[in-house]
């Protein structure tokens, strides 16, 4: 079965105090990793999809890595707006291709 | 111009009762979803449409069943609530199945008294 585990729980910054989120995964097969942020009361927002390891992508301030095990999302010098709860799925490529397998996210804040 | 929209956002309701959610997205996309985060903000796929044909269906009792009018509509219908159906549900949408990024909607929270 698909899983994946995200580190830490939580995580408090000071604007400007970059860091890293982590996700862990074990999967049949990946068809693809996603990232996606969601703000308080708001459905998940897309941000990245990784395919394959070795594969980065960048948005402002945030950057996804993927490795055959594990993705983190590196967060540089942060802004107050960036604190939002972040999420990370996998999509696998037995049974149900379609599905994806979410972690329990890492909630960021950072604090001006 | 919102992308994915469910109604009503927030479901207050007593056990025994029978509600609907209802969701449509705009963006022309051909696969639907529903999700279910509880407590614990833990999101987990419950149903899949693509084209209006059912292609997943998680674990789920069968009190809850999920309808597809036409592409941009997926509903869901639940019978008979229980106090452990309290959660937020997500309605979701993408182009085709496989790797492709899912929308979500804001979600509507349902609360069973």
């Amino acid at each position: 079965e698909d899983q994946v585990t995200q580190s830490p729980e939580a995580l408090r910054l000071q604007e400007g105090e970059s860091s890293s989120l982590n996700c862990s995964y074990t999967v049949s097969g990946l068809r693809g990793l996603f990232w996606y942020r969601q703000d308080p009361g708001k459905g998940p927002e897309f941000l990245f999809t990784l395919y394959s390891a070795g594969e980065e992508k960048e948005k402002e301030r945030l950057k996804a890595t993927l490795t055959k095990k594990e993705s983190f999302l590196h967060i540089t010098a942060p802004k107050p707006e960036d604190s939002a709860t972040y999420l990370c799925a996998v999509q696998g490529t037995q049974g149900g291709s379609e599905k994806l397998v979410f972690g329990k996210g890492t909630k960021l804040t950072v604090n001006p | 111009d919102t992308a994915v929209s469910q109604t009503p956002k927030y479901l207050v309701t007593q056990m025994g009762n029978d509600k609907s959610i209802k969701c449509e997205q705009n963006l022309g996309h051909d696969t639907m979803y529903w999700y279910k985060q509880d407590s614990k903000k833990f999101l987990k796929i419950m149903f899949s449409y693509n084209n209006k044909e059912l292609i997943i269906n998680e674990t789920v009792p069968n009190r809850f069943s999920p309808k597809s009018p036409d592409k941009a509509h997926l509903n869901l219908h639940i019978n008979s609530l229980e106090l452990g159906d309290s959660a937020v549900y997500f309605c979701a949408s993408s182009q085709g199945w496989g790797n492709q990024p899912q929308h979500f909607g804001d979600g509507t929270r349902l609360s069973i008294l």
